[in-house]
């Protein structure tokens, strides 16, 4: 089974902040990787696919980055309604879920 | 914009077989995948599995052999039989739209495994 990482599990930022989440992956997993947002009692919401494309109606102060087997949400200018925990996935073999990075408010 | 919507009791006893439905609106439920994904403290999200609106199914081997997904399409409506719960089953499942990346998901129904 391919593990997913996340780095840190918790995050305290404020408004305005530059965030970086980190995820590894246990094995090579190309480009196959997505990141989630989830708000409490909520689902999770797709936001980048395939490692840095953005999906439809996402604000562009989200951003994904890949480095080999590490990848990287960043969100630009953190706004009241990130505050919010995400998820990173890999979808190159089978499909598995990183444990989530809280970001609260510091 | 698809919507999705799960249904089902919320507690079912141990040794039993849970299941859930998901129904889906506001788009064609073919030439689609449907997922099902649970989440909970102990195992995070989870993916069970998923299927092709034509029927065919992929299931995550941990729980292949108490797994079945179906479709109905006429109904716009796909399911979940999960047999033999146990505690560890215990989650909120969520349906979504996709076969690798999900979206929409539906808002999620928490089921809780009794002894």
């Amino acid at each position: 089974d391919i593990q997913m990482t996340q780095s840190p599990s918790t995050l305290s930022a404020s408004v305005g902040d530059r965030v970086t989440i980190t995820c590894r992956a246990s094995q090579s997993i190309n480009s196959w990787l997505a990141w989630y947002q989830q708000k409490p009692g909520k689902a999770p919401k797709l936001l980048i696919y395939e490692a840095s494309n953005l999906e439809g109606g996402v604000p562009s102060r989200f951003s994904g980055s890949e480095s080999g087997t590490e990848f990287t949400l960043t969100i630009s200018g953190l706004q009241p309604d990130d505050f919010a925990t995400y998820f990173c996935q890999q979808y190159d073999t089978l499909y598995t879920f990183g444990q989530g990075t809280k970001v609260e408010i510091k | 914009q698809v919507q999705l919507q799960e249904s089902g009791p919320g507690l079912v006893k141990s040794s039993e077989t849970l299941s859930l439905t998901c129904t889906v609106s506001g788009g064609s439920i073919s030439s689609n995948y449907w997922t099902w994904i649970r989440q909970s403290p102990g195992m995070g999200l989870e993916w069970i599995g998923n299927i092709y609106y034509s029927g065919n199914t992929n299931y995550n081997p941990s729980l292949q052999s108490r797994v079945t997904i179906s479709v109905d399409t006429s109904k716009t409506q796909f399911s979940l039989r999960l047999t033999s719960v146990t505690a560890a089953d215990t989650a909120v499942y969520y349906c979504a739209k996709g076969r690798a990346t999900y979206g929409p998901w539906g808002q999620g129904i928490l089921v809780t495994v009794s002894s």
